[in-house]
């Protein structure tokens, strides 16, 4: 299968650590984006990232939230100093080319923090 | 800026009758309007997408919407539901060209449930 793969697939964390969220783009996709869904409530975008470039991060928090896409490897979705807040699913979405549609989503990692 | 409004956060229909999800949305340009389903604990799976041309666009597992421009609407329906359509559905709007054409803005979700 070369969908979008995310890991893990649930992370559980304690206030005050740090939450490392995974994601590899489909092939031949060098776009990716993140989407946070809170209960009951739509995905809203985070950041959109290029190979080792932050394009957007309009939807990201100012502080413990920072994203990466590297030459080599996945995306990092990082979150320094979990709060009980932060509890939620994210998701990630790939694209072959900027602004091309559809996106192709994983099957998100959902963020319990204790 | 865009948004959108899902009509009913949760919708229950009987097996076999007409299955139909509001969706409206607001954009300063011209859009690009989406359908995903998402069931439990899984990620979302595009179910059919407006860009240009033909309003009325056809989907997977029967599902079809009408982009209606004057109603800027995007209402999702099905003849006859099935078991296995009960999932959480979400209507997406992304603008077709500009600098933000990347981002997709979702509704808050329709839950639909299917009775025996």
């Amino acid at each position: 299968n070369a969908g979008v793969m995310q890991n893990p697939r649930h992370l559980v964390r304690r206030r005050g650590q740090e939450a490392r969220l995974r994601c590899s783009p489909m092939k031949g996709h060098s776009h990716v984006y993140w989407y946070r869904q809170l209960p009951e409530e739509g995905l809203k975008f985070m950041v959109y990232l290029q190979k080792e470039n932050i394009i957007d991060e309009s939807g990201m928090p100012k502080e413990r939230f920072s994203a990466e896409f590297p030459k080599e490897g996945p995306s990092i979705l990082r979150i320094q100093q979990v709060v009980r807040g932060d509890s939620a699913a994210y998701f990630c979405a790939s694209s072959p080319l900027p602004g091309r549609q559809p996106q192709h989503f994983g099957d998100g990692t959902r963020l319990s923090i204790l | 800026a865009q948004s959108v409004t899902q009509l009913g956060s949760h919708v229950s229909v009987s097996e076999g009758a007409l299955v139909l999800l509001r969706c409206n949305y607001s954009s300063s340009v011209p859009p690009y309007l989406f359908w995903y389903v998402q069931y439990p604990n899984q990620g979302l799976q595009l179910l059919l997408k407006y860009t240009t041309g033909a309003t009325l666009v056809k989907g997977i597992n029967g599902f079809e919407a009408e982009f209606k421009k004057s109603e800027t609407s995007f209402h999702l329906t099905k003849p006859s539901a099935h078991m296995s359509d009960a999932a959480e559905y979400f209507c997406a709007v992304s603008e077709s060209s500009g600098g933000s054409n990347y981002k997709l803005t979702f509704g808050k979700g329709t839950l639909l449930t299917v009775n025996p």
